[in-house]
């Protein structure tokens, strides 16, 4: 399999806590996204990185949220001291924009359940 | 605020008929319109998209039309089928796709026999 490829599917923890989800994109795809969906919802642009290099945060992204793409190939997504509101699905999409216009592929999304 | 409007929120299909959903945007930047198709526990699917220079785009049974004056843009599925059953969402983008996507709120499709 090819496509974005997101772990854990799904995470369950309790409110306070912290956790961390990751992201591999399709090889060779330099830019990575981050949305956050609920239910019922369409998918909310949190972030987005061109290679290494964060270049847009969305203001639903607080402070408690920190994402980071080290290498330039997989990223990760850390939300701290955990709400209940944060109970989401979080989704990873990749594109490679050289050449024109390319689609987002979506990942199947990590799903946080908050007690 | 709420950028894409989408319509309706849920829509019921008898099999072989034709289902309709609509969205309008108000940012007059956008400059690609694509549609993703989500099924339960899935990541959304990009199935068509669409660039304001042309009104129409058609692959297989998707067809998009695009009214660049009304700042709208429609999905329409020929010949539903109990497998396009899904939930729907139309989204909107600067820079031709590569920079984030705003999406609408989803319509729920349930193709009937």
């Amino acid at each position: 399999d090819t496509g974005v490829s997101q772990n854990p599917r799904h995470k369950i923890t309790k409110r306070g806590q912290n956790v961390t989800f990751r992201c591999d994109p399709i090889s060779e795809h330099n830019r990575l996204y981050w949305y956050r969906q609920t239910l019922g919802q369409g998918p909310e642009f949190l972030t987005y990185f061109q290679n290494e290099a964060q270049l847009e945060k969305s203001r639903l992204l607080s402070d408690r949220f920190s994402a980071e793409r080290p290498k330039g190939s997989f990223s990760t997504l850390e939300i701290q001291r955990t709400e209940q509101g944060d109970s989401a699905m979080y989704l990873c999409a990749s594109s490679n924009p050289r050449g024109g216009n390319q689609p987002q592929h979506f990942g199947d999304g990590t799903r946080l359940s908050i007690l | 605020q709420q950028q894409v409007k989408q319509s309706p929120q849920s829509l019921i299909v008898q099999k072989g008929g034709i289902s309709i959903i609509n969205c309008a945007y108000e940012n007059t930047a956008f400059d690609y319109f694509p549609w993703y198709q989500q099924f339960p526990g899935k990541g959304p699917a990009l199935l068509i998209a669409i660039r304001p220079d042309v009104s129409e785009k058609k692959e297989g049974r998707f067809t998009i039309s695009f009214n660049k004056s009304a700042k709208q843009f429609s999905l329409h599925i020929m010949d539903s089928q109990p497998g396009d059953s899904a939930t729907y969402f139309c989204a909107a983008s600067t820079s031709f796709g590569n920079e984030k996507l705003t999406f609408g709120t989803g319509t729920r499709l349930t193709i009937i026999p």
